[in-house]
Order: C-alpha cells, then structure tokens, then sequence
C-alpha cells in the first residue's frame, strides 16, 4: 500500500457520459498529480493541484476538469466521454510543490467507455 | 522542456543474466532521474533514484548510473529473477518543475 487511494479502482460507462475519479494523497502530502495512460502508451501528465490551488497543466482536454479540496482529496472529472478516453488514470503526490523530489502513485482507476 | 527518450521498449533476458536500460534526457538543468517499476494492473512504484551529485548509485541487485556530460543515465539489474518481469519507467526533473518527465517505457521479461 503506497499511502494514495484511488477510487473507483474500475469503472465501466457509456460515451457521452461523465465520471468522477478520486485520489486521496499520503497523509501530509500537498501536491496531487493525475497521469492518463492509455494502452501500451506512457504516462500522460495531465494536471497538478499544490495545497488547493492548481499549479501546472499537462496534456488536458478541455472535457476533463479537475480540483483538490480543503482535506486535500482530489478529484479528476471526464465528461462527455469517448471511446478514445478508455484508459489508466493514476493519480501521485508528494509533499511539496516541486516534483524534484519525485512522488508517490496510487494504484489507479481502469476506465472503460463503451 | 525536458525530453526524455528511453531504450530498449522491449527486452527478454534469461533469468540470472543482468538487464540494462538507458535513457537520455535534454535539459542539462534536470539533477533529479528517478527509476519507476510498474507491475501488470498496478501503479507504478519508486525503486530508486538518483541525483546529478552522484555518479552511481546501487541497492541490492539493481543500479543506476549518471553520466552528465553525456546527458543519459540507466538502470542495472543484476541476476534477474521473474518478478523483475514489469515494465520500467525512467524520469527526468529539474528545480522548479511542477512534473516528472518520463520515459516511454521497457518491457522487460525474465524468462525462466
């Protein structure tokens, strides 16, 4: 167990639809990060949110939104889904702002979009 | 920004030979090149890192050299063993950086 909990670990939904992913970082940390991975393909930063505020966008569509809350939970949400979106979505943290000191992933959200 | 190409994307060895990925990077400001090891269905997990101060850096069977000049570093795995089977993650990070900058990947497989 690497501390971060992501949830839903799968989710199965139609095209068109929206979603929410959540992650809960380690206890302390500030920074969360979500990545998308698709298929064989690498790691696909998408945004990073530091102590409630975003601090740094990624490859992100403008259909997905993100935000992280006072108890520094963080959501990921996907609307108007498409097939195209059926990938891993990981979610990191670490304790400060900079990723100079590398940080922690969860375990992940399969998303299927059928 | 930072651009990080990784080599082999696949690589088979016999188990108890060694494997050896490399990876180079563009940003000479990057002192921070973390090694990731993502196992089937599961997250990708920090198996060691280093930082431009050091040349080499090792933990029991596995290994990562820094050559700054040249701008790559790699990972060593000595006496594979099965579950070494995964897929490796090589990254790049530089003061100030908001993200990590990484690799596409190796596929590696022990085989029995």
């Amino acid at each position: 167990d690497s501390g971060v909990t992501q949830t839903p670990k799968h989710l199965i939904t139609a095209t068109g639809q929206r979603v929410t992913l959540r992650c809960s970082p380690r206890s302390g940390d500030l920074s969360v990060y979500w990545y998308q991975q698709s298929l064989d393909q690498g790691l696909q930063f998408l945004i990073q949110y530091y102590n409630g505020e975003e601090r740094a966008k990624g490859n992100i569509l403008e259909r997905f939104s993100a935000q992280q809350f006072p108890d520094l939970h963080s959501e990921l949400n996907l609307s108007s889904l498409e097939l195209g979106d059926s990938a891993l979505y990981f979610c990191a943290s670490s304790g400060t702002w900079t990723s100079n000191y590398g940080y922690t992933f969860g375990s992940g959200t399969r998303l299927t979009v059928v | 920004g930072e651009n990080v190409e990784q080599h082999p994307s696949t690589l088979s060895v016999q188990e108890g030979d060694s494997a050896v990925i490399k990876c180079t990077y563009s940003d000479s400001a990057s002192n921070y090149f973390p090694w990731y090891k993502q196992e089937l269905g599961k997250g990708p997990q920090l198996i060691i890192d280093i930082r431009s101060n050091v040349g080499e850096k090792k933990d029991q069977r596995i290994a990562v050299t820094l050559n700054k000049t040249a701008k790559h570093f790699s990972l060593h795995i000595t006496e594979t063993q099965p579950e070494d089977s995964a897929v490796y993650f090589c990254a790049a990070s530089y003061p100030g950086a908001n993200n990590l900058f990484f690799g596409t990947g190796t596929r590696l497989t022990v085989i029995p």
